[in-house]
């Protein structure tokens, strides 16, 4: 079946503008999750999402980051005011979380590159 | 912090047994040892679980010491293809928590 997608896969901006990051998980996963990785650097988590809710917001790096879900399926990372520090890959993984072990499935990352 | 320690790098020829070492020491008895491998450019992909038990899938096995505080990952017949950074990761099987992923192994399958 379809995997984790998201949109854009590539994304260039001036410094000072928004971003928005589109995450669509796979079909009847209930948690989603979005990470960070910086050039040659390991996964940074950022926010963790059951359902539309977001219990774990602990690894947002600054009010300048938002997301949302809706419909418990969807969801949008936002960055104002981008800063050249932002520049990153942005992967979200979803998993179903309705019992059993929970495991993550990745998409292949939004690159985000802040001129 | 991640609750795992792998080593940097490590090197395997091609068609060989990869044995790729994790030490977490402090795991807690819910909390399960999870592999994910990121080859370059791409998402981290899911490899392999486990509690408690020897694993084994169509991708690898997973052996964990009796006292849980460590455990191999084992690719029986690594091709070029496996070259990833390979990451091993303790966090509890279920209720949405956050995976933590240290700085991982980088695999090198050579010719």
């Amino acid at each position: 079946g379809a995997g984790v997608s998201q949109s854009p896969s590539n994304k260039v901006t001036e410094k000072g503008k928004d971003v928005e990051l589109r995450c669509d998980p796979i079909s009847g996963h209930t948690a989603l999750y979005w990470y960070r990785q910086s050039l040659g650097q390991g996964l940074e988590f950022l926010i963790y999402f059951q359902g539309n809710s977001a219990p774990d917001k602990s690894g947002l790096p600054s009010d300048r980051f938002s997301a949302e879900r809706t419909g418990g399926s969807v969801s949008t990372l936002t960055i104002q005011r981008t800063q050249q520090e932002d520049s990153a890959v942005y992967l979200c993984a979803s998993s179903f979380n309705g019992g059993g072990v929970e495991t993550q499935y990745f998409g292949p990352g939004t690159r985000l590159l802040v001129l | 912090d991640a609750k795992t320690t792998q080593p940097p790098s490590m090197d395997c020829a091609e068609g060989r047994a990869a044995n790729l070492p994790c030490n977490h020491s402090t795991i807690s008895g819910n909390e399960y040892v999870y592999w994910y491998r990121q080859i370059h450019s791409q998402g981290p992909q899911y490899i392999i679980h486990g509690l408690k038990n020897n694993e084994t899938n169509e991708m690898a096995s997973l052996i964990i010491t009796e006292d849980r505080k460590s455990s191999t990952l084992i690719l029986p017949h690594a091709t070029l293809r496996d070259t990833a950074v390979y990451y091993c990761i303790v966090r509890v099987g279920t209720g949405g928590f956050k995976t933590i992923f240290g700085a991982g192994t980088r695999l090198f399958v050579k010719a």
